[in-house]
């Protein structure tokens, strides 16, 4: 079974500075994509960045980028130019070819002003 | 406007009556699933549904049913909720892998806005 592991519970960065929130996974397949979610206050699960595990290249979405490790099964999201509005739980997920997601238990970011 | 929604938004409710959480989707994915989500669990999915007709158990299956009788909608139906079912519940759509298709699929899912339910 697919296993995903979020070993901060929480984490605090100042405005503007970057931070990086860690994910391990666990899988025998090769075929699968990882995400991270951004849940803030609202409650609401918003795709923050992806990455296709057959694709080498990390993937970016403007502030946030990934470092994705394959061999040690590591996706990290990195927030560059933290923003208040970063503040929120964010969860790692990871999707195996029938579309099942298996998610982390979630990091609670807080930018402080 | 593509969307997953889910009614009602808020329920309490007390043990043993049936309830329903409904979830409808505008976009025509074959996936479909229903997560839990607990202060230090993450979200953990319930059950799940490839397509029409086809349902299947996830992680936390327990106490729930759900039924996928047309592509778009996918109940959640709690027959004798209990307060260990107090939880944030969460309903999502993807398109879905089939074979001879390429994979994988070009699109995450699309979570709805949540149901809070508490069980008194």
């Amino acid at each position: 079974a697919q296993t995903v592991t979020q070993s901060q519970p929480e984490m605090s960065v100042q405005e503007a500075e970057t931070v990086t929130l860690s994910c391990t996974y666990d899988t025998s397949e090769n075929n699968y994509y990882l995400f991270w979610y951004k849940q803030p206050p609202s409650r609401q699960m918003i795709l923050v960045i992806r990455q296709e595990a057959y694709k080498q290249q990390n993937a970016t979405e403007n502030r946030f980028s990934v470092n994705f490790q394959k061999a040690a099964k590591s996706f990290s999201l990195k927030i560059s130019d933290s923003q208040l509005g970063d503040t929120a739980m964010y969860f790692c997920a990871f999707m195996r070819a029938n579309s099942k997601l298996t998610f982390g238990k979630g990091i609670t970011l807080s930018v402080r002003p | 406007e593509a969307q997953v929604t889910q009614n009602p938004r808020y329920l309490i409710t007390v043990t043993g009556k049936k309830l329903t959480v409904t979830c409808s989707q505008n976009m025509n994915h074959e996936y479909m699933s229903w997560y839990r989500q607990d202060p230090g669990l993450g979200l953990r999915q319930i059950y799940y549904s490839m397509n029409v007709e086809v349902t299947d158990k996830g992680d936390v299956p327990e106490g729930y049913k759900v039924s996928r009788k047309e592509k778009r909608n996918f109940p959640l139906i709690l027959e004798s909720p209990s307060p260990n079912q107090t939880s944030l519940y969460f309903c999502a759509s993807s398109p879905s892998s089939r074979q001879g298709q390429s994979w994988p699929p070009n699109q995450p899912q699309h979570f709805g806005d949540g149901t809070r339910l508490s069980i008194l």
